[in-house]
């Protein structure tokens, strides 16, 4: 079974601009996870799509928005790009309604 | 809420060294634990886990076990490889908060040959 995978690896952007991550979750997983991963804040929840709706919220501005398609994909996007959203962005799916959740490889997201 | 509190690092051992790094937690529910290894430019993998007291996860010769009565899940390998140089985070999933990981704040660990 193929695993998590997410697109691009890496980004560049300036301040300002718009980015859109996108995650593949294993095949027959319907909820999928995003995590923010910073040297100072730790790995930190963003939010969780589950049958195209968001079911879970981290404690994130509103720049940063999710959806989920029919097939389970998942994009993330971050409006209004700051310096302070560098990070390596991790997305994770797992099965309904269980504890385990299957990280893909991240997306390291650099803002100049 | 939920917290998980793991042993501060860098941790820097050598070869065959007995590793632990510590992990304790606040839940409000009956959570499952977990312990996540990251790589150097890779992703989370899952480790080992226990979903209930008394439950001891193994793995690659890691093992930890769930501890109610002190809320630890301590990870302990008798004796560590160069390969096993990564960070090492401790992680909750929480039923009665929909499931969602918390995790701690990471150990590094570094295994000189």
């Amino acid at each position: 079974k193929a695993g998590v995978t997410q697109t691009p690896r890496y980004l560049i952007k300036t301040r300002g601009q718009q980015v859109t991550l996108s995650c593949s979750p294993i095949s027959g997983h319907r909820s999928v996870s995003w995590y923010q991963q910073t040297p100072g804040q730790g790995l930190q929840f963003l939010f969780e799509y589950f049958s195209e709706t968001q079911r879970n919220k981290g404690n994130f501005p509103g720049r940063f928005s999710g959806r989920q398609f029919s097939n389970s994909r998942s994009e993330m996007n971050v409006s209004t790009l700051e310096l302070g959203d560098s990070a390596l962005y991790l997305c994770a799916s797992s099965g309904a309604r269980t504890n385990e959740q299957f990280f893909g490889p991240g997306t390291r997201l650099t803002v100049l | 809420g939920n917290s998980v509190t793991q042993m501060e690092g860098p941790v820097t051992l050598s070869e065959e060294a007995f590793l632990t790094i510590n992990c304790t937690y606040t839940a409000t529910g009956y959570p499952s634990l977990f312990w996540y290894v990251q790589y150097p430019g890779e992703g989370l993998q899952l480790l080992l886990k226990a979903t209930k007291a008394d439950d001891k996860g193994s793995n690659k010769g890691f093992e930890a076990t769930y501890r109610k009565e002190t809320t630890s899940f301590h990870l302990e390998k008798g004796s560590v490889q160069v390969s096993d140089s990564a960070v090492y985070f401790c992680a909750l999933s929480d039923p009665a908060n929909d499931y969602k990981l918390s995790f701690g704040a990471g150990t590094t660990v570094t295994v000189r040959a």
